[in-house]
């Protein structure tokens, strides 16, 4: 079946500009979670959907990033203003349920370059 | 969430059993360890995870030590399609699932 998926691959934007991020999770998934990499460095968990609610943002960076996943499947992360220092590969997973043992999976991630 | 540690790289030559350590010393009762690894531009894939008993999968083994202070991943046939970065993490059931990624360990597996 279908994996994660994300769009777009690729995004180059200036700075100041606004960005929106796409993420499809595999089908009947109802936890969905966006995590940020920079280069070098290992995923950063940002924000946790469980079903349509944000259960879980606490790693949202600040007031300029948002996500919405408003049918509890398709969800949206949204970047205000955009600063070069947003520049990093933002993936998406998803699982079949939340807690300790269910594996995530993950997208190919979208590589943002803010210039 | 407890800490791990793992070496930042490793070589392995190919076809030999990869043994990939990881510290967890602070790991408490209800926290799982889970391997992922993470190939070049590709998302993180999932590979084992494992309470307190030792694992296997058509993947890979992991065997926890008795005190679950550390664990150790084996890939038993290392190919070259196995370069990648492998990420230790220890995640309880008192979460939301969230995974936090430390630097994790680049295993470069050679011809």
């Amino acid at each position: 079946g279908a994996g994660v998926s994300q769009t777009p691959s690729n995004k180059v934007t200036e700075k100041g500009k606004y960005v929106e991020l796409r993420c499809d999770p595999i089908s009947g998934h109802t936890a969905l979670y966006w995590y940020r990499q920079s280069l070098g460095q290992g995923p950063e968990f940002l924000i946790y959907f469980q079903g349509t609610g944000a259960a879980d943002d606490s790693g949202l960076p600040n007031d300029r990033f948002f996500a919405v996943r408003p049918e509890g499947s398709v969800s949206t992360l949204k970047i205000q203003r955009t600063e070069r220092g947003d520049s990093a590969v933002y993936l998406c997973a998803s699982s079949a349920g939340t807690g300790a043992v269910e594996t995530q999976y993950f997208g190919p991630g979208t590589r943002l370059l803010v210039l | 969430d407890a800490k791990t540690t793992q070496p930042p790289s490793m070589d392995c030559a190919e076809g030999r059993a990869a043994n990939l350590p990881c510290n967890h010393s602070t790991i408490s009762g209800n926290e799982y360890v889970y391997w992922y690894r993470q190939i070049h531009s590709q998302g993180p894939q999932y590979i084992i995870h494992g309470l307190k008993n030792n694992e296997t999968n058509e993947m890979a083994s992991l065997i926890i030590t008795e005190d679950r202070k550390s664990s150790t991943l084996i890939l038993p046939h290392a190919t070259l399609r196995d370069t990648a970065v492998y990420y230790c993490i220890v995640s309880g059931s008192g979460n939301t699932g969230k995974l936090i990624f430390g630097q994790g360990t680049t295993l470069q597996v050679k011809p």
